[in-house]
């Protein structure tokens, strides 16, 4: 089946600092990704939706310069988290699809900054 | 704009009891529509999902979920839970047309506590 790993699954970092959290699909391709935010005991919010090879569509309220998104290739995605403050601190799941095989998320990053 | 709600934020069932998770859905298409679990600190996982067809559908772990139109509705069921099933689910709803190029908008979640 169709997997997706999600790279680190922690960070701790400091305030000041960047981070880049990576998404590969294994085995397929995927044409679009997506990167939620998760506060804790609550529901995904998508921040930005990103096809590989264009700038990715960010979601209104996300800050664009500070959450970036790269789309390289049919397998990667990166959310590279700029100059960290600790209310960045949360869960970060990508989520990629190939059409109509459907959305298969990876096991999400958790950010802490300190 | 589509909106899922989950009304029960937390349920509590006896282990070998059976369960039902509501779910409704506003969406002006036709909607796709999934259920997730997620456990702490992981990722989600597809529990089943209906795109047309027979409107009960079959997942993975024993569970089901029934399509009902005209309740916009898509409750997820269990004839008998496991002490495994503990976790967070997730209703979500996608776009029929183009889809996986599109977002699927989640449910607020129901946190499932299950009791010896």
């Amino acid at each position: 089946g169709a997997v997706v790993s999600q790279h680190p699954s922690r960070v701790i970092c400091k305030s000041g600092t960047s981070v880049k959290i990576e998404c590969r699909s294994l085995d397929f391709q995927a044409t679009t990704m997506f990167w939620y935010r998760q506060f804790p005991k609550q529901s995904l919010m998508l921040m930005a939706t990103s096809n590989e090879g264009s700038k990715a569509t960010y979601e209104q309220g996300v800050e664009k310069d500070k959450f970036l998104i790269n789309h390289a290739s049919l397998t990667l995605s990166t959310l590279t988290v700029t100059s960290a403050h600790p209310e960045d601190s949360s869960f970060y799941i990508c989520s990629a699809s190939k059409g109509v095989y459907g959305y298969t998320f990876g096991s999400g990053t958790r950010l802490t900054v300190v | 704009a589509q909106s899922v709600t989950q009304p029960d934020i937390h349920i509590t069932v006896s282990e070998g009891a059976s369960l039902e998770l509501r779910c409704n859905y506003s969406y002006g298409a036709t909607p796709y529509l999934f259920w997730y679990v997620q456990s702490p600190g992981q990722g989600l996982q597809l529990l089943l999902k209906y795109f047309s067809g027979d409107t009960l559908v079959q997942g993975i772990k024993g569970f089901e979920a029934e399509f009902k139109r005209s309740q916009s509705s898509f409750n997820l069921r269990k004839p008998s839970v496991h002490w495994s099933d503990a976790a967070e689910y997730f209703c979500a709803v996608g776009a029929a047309s183009n889809f996986g190029n599109e977002k699927l908008t989640f449910g607020t979640g129901t946190r499932l506590t299950i009791i010896p």
